[in-house]
């Protein structure tokens, strides 16, 4: 089955700097790869998303990448701000199957003031 | 539009007690996902239905989970008998036809076995 790793756990960045945070995958066949964003105590919530026929999508501050040869796709945010600090999954659709997805095991982004 | 609605968001239970967690999916979507979090185990997807069908229940750890989507408002996760490892958050989320693979999730159900 698919496989999601997710680097780094943890990532401080101060406020107005970027952070990065990169996920591999195995199933070359895995078409969809979207990020959530969970805040403490709520739900994870989607913020983008990226499929296979695109190599990079904005949207205002955050930014996804995809390198299916390399079989990885990484998460970009620019200019942090204190509300950015959460918990960021990344995940892949697993199984063959359009609607399953696996996540990654989450990075808690901390950016301090 | 309403979200994923799950109920209860709190229960707190005694080992050995049956626990039913309850989720009514976006209107419209006909796929619903039951996941569990924890800390050491992360998101893990229990089980989900595709027009009220279940398709893959790899994920239930036990014979004491179980799931059943009766109509497309309506899923209910039961654990029975309850044990303390089962301590969790219980997230449920749905997806349209138009775009299955895009998840939306439920505030969740935080549930301690005590």
């Amino acid at each position: 089955g698919e496989n999601v790793e997710q680097h780094p756990s943890t990532l401080s960045v101060q406020e107005g700097d970027s952070a990065v945070i990169k996920c591999t995958y195995s199933d070359s066949a895995s078409n969809y790869f979207p990020w959530y964003k969970q805040e403490l105590g709520k739900r994870p919530q989607l913020i983008i998303d990226i499929r296979s026929n695109v190599g990079e999508k904005k949207d205002q501050r955050i930014a996804v990448t995809l390198n299916k040869t390399a079989k990885h796709f990484s998460l970009h945010i620019t200019e942090t701000q204190p509300e950015d600090s959460a918990v960021y999954f990344c995940a892949a659709t697993s199984g063959g199957s359009a609607r399953q997805l696996t996540f990654g095991s989450g990075t808690q982004l901390t950016v301090l003031p | 539009d309403a979200g994923v609605i799950q109920s209860p968001r709190h229960e707190v239970t005694e080992m050995g007690q049956e626990v039913t967690l309850r989720c009514k999916p976006i209107s419209g979507h006909n796929s619903l996902f039951w996941y569990r979090q924890t800390m050491m185990r992360g998101l893990e997807l229990l089980i989900y239905f595709n027009n009220n069908v279940p398709i893959d229940d790899s994920g239930m750890p036990e014979d004491r989970f179980s799931a059943k989507m009766p109509n497309a408002s309506f899923s209910t996760l039961k654990i029975q008998p309850s044990e303390p490892r089962d301590s969790a958050v219980y997230f449920c989320a749905s997806s349209a036809t138009s775009q299955p693979d895009t998840q939306y999730f439920g505030p969740g159900t935080r549930l301690t076995v005590l």
